[in-house]
């Protein structure tokens, strides 16, 4: 059980387009997903939390109009990078945390954006 | 000073060897502490989940938190080459879902 389904696995995009990514907790029900962003040979960086039927709450410098969360439902949250262009190439990393208790966040499988 | 540190490594050790991971922090008011692994272009993997102080053991691995010194372990028994990973601490408070990760450590065990 626990598993988290992040879709696409790859993107490859022109710079000005933009790109959205799915996460989707398949097993469970997840009021609270979160969205990071990991460098070569970093650790993640969390860019957002994402909360069911409300806005997202962003870390401070991520900009909001550059990356759009919407979490319509209790299985399901998308990121959609607007404007793409080059810098934003990185590897985004989607996870949930189940509804059913603890502090335990399981996470996707992660989606390699390259903007040429 | 970060308040998650971890020895980047990488750390290289035998096939059979018993490895030490290990984590400080400065927060005292972190409660969670997880393990997670992580294969190259992959997302982390839950390894152990420990709530407070204590020992925690599921198959090969050890999970120890020591709350009075600031400190997590993580033991890896009989290592294989398929345990070669970057391995994330990671910690939470009361109160809040969001982690502090620490750097992650980057082992390889040879053959």
């Amino acid at each position: 059980g626990a598993v988290v389904s992040q879709h696409p696995s790859r993107v490859i995009c022109k710079s000005g387009t933009s790109v959205k990514i799915e996460c989707r907790s398949l097993d469970f029900q997840a009021t609270t997903m979160f969205w990071y962003r990991q460098f070569p040979k970093q650790s993640l960086m969390l860019m957002a939390t994402s909360n069911e039927g409300s806005k997202a709450t962003y870390e401070q410098g991520v900009e909001k109009d550059k990356f759009l969360i919407n979490h319509a439902s209790l299985t399901l949250s998308t990121l959609t990078v607007t404007s793409a262009h080059p810098e934003d190439s990185s590897f985004y990393i989607c996870s949930a945390r189940p509804n059913r208790g603890g502090n335990i966040q399981y996470f996707g499988a992660g989606t390699r954006l390259s903007v040429l | 000073q970060k308040e998650v540190e971890q020895d980047p490594g990488p750390l290289s050790v035998p096939e059979g060897a018993i490895v030490s991971l290990n984590c400080t922090y400065s927060n005292s008011a972190f409660q969670y502490f997880m393990w997670y692994r992580q294969y190259s272009r992959k997302g982390p993997e839950l390894l152990m989940y420990t709530y407070s102080s204590g020992n925690k053991e599921d198959g090969r691995f050890t999970a120890q938190v020591d709350k009075s010194s600031k400190y997590i372990s993580l033991f890896i028994r009989d290592s294989q080459p398929s345990d070669s990973a970057t391995y994330l601490c990671a910690m939470s408070g009361s109160g809040t879902y969001k982690y502090i990760f620490g750097t992650g450590t980057r082992l390889k065990v040879l053959a």
